[in-house]
């Protein structure tokens, strides 16, 4: 059964600073690896997301890293703003096809 | 507003009492899923719906009985429940419910089991 870890649960950065969130796969059917954002009180929302025929996928300050030899893949938030502060959750297809997702990433952005 | 709406927000049940928790989406998906998200463990799927027939249960306890009726109404009938079932509820949809698609998750219900 597919699990994906993620990497750090918590992190806290001062405003301006890059978070780095990390998660590493161990089997996927096909590629894609979405990120998902949750705000409290809110369900997750789709932030981003990497097909890779490509190794980066840039939108906006949010940018996927894509490793696919180490079967690993990694966001970064550029220029953090207190407004990102949020759960971040990474996924991955299982042999079914299905999303499975990491154990989340708690971050803070301190102004 | 994500085009997925979840009620009660908010429910607290004693371990013999029975309630439901109700998702209704109006986004046209083909798919519909229940998610548990509790504070140690990643997001586990508990259900998945295509086409009003349940297509995945990823050995959830018969406590937790799922219901579709339609494609746009998804329940979650709950009896007996243990308080280790304390826990959000997310329902989601998507257009498939394989591959690359977007889910579109509600709010959630929070449930507290005493």
């Amino acid at each position: 059964q597919q699990q994906v870890k993620q990497s750090p649960q918590s992190l806290i950065v001062q405003k301006g600073g890059i978070p780095i969130i990390n998660c590493a796969y161990e089997n996927t059917a096909f590629d894609y690896f979405p990120w998902y954002q949750q705000f409290p009180g809110k369900g997750p929302a789709l932030l981003i997301a990497i097909r890779p025929d490509v190794s980066e996928k840039k939108e906006g300050r949010f940018t996927i890293s894509f490793n696919k030899s180490a079967k690993q893949f990694s966001l970064h938030i550029m220029d953090s703003q207190p407004g990102d502060s949020a759960t971040y959750f990474c996924a991955a297809p299982n042999a079914g096809n299905m999303l499975t997702f990491g154990g989340g990433t708690r971050l803070m952005v301190k102004p | 507003e994500t085009g997925v709406t979840q009620t009660p927000r908010h429910l607290v049940m004693g371990m013999t009492n029975k309630k439901s928790l109700k998702c209704e989406q109006h986004l046209g998906h083909n798919a519909m899923y229940w998610y548990k998200q509790s504070a140690k463990k990643p997001l586990e799927l508990m259900f998945v719906y295509s086409l009003e027939e349940r297509v995945e249960n990823n050995s959830v306890p018969s406590r937790f009985s799922p219901e579709c009726p339609n494609s746009s109404h998804l329940f979650l009938h709950l009896h007996t429940l243990q308080p280790e079932d304390s826990a959000l509820y997310l329902c989601a949809s998507s257009q498939v419910h394989r591959g690359a698609g977007e889910l579109f998750f509600g709010e959630g219900s929070r449930l507290t089991v005493l």
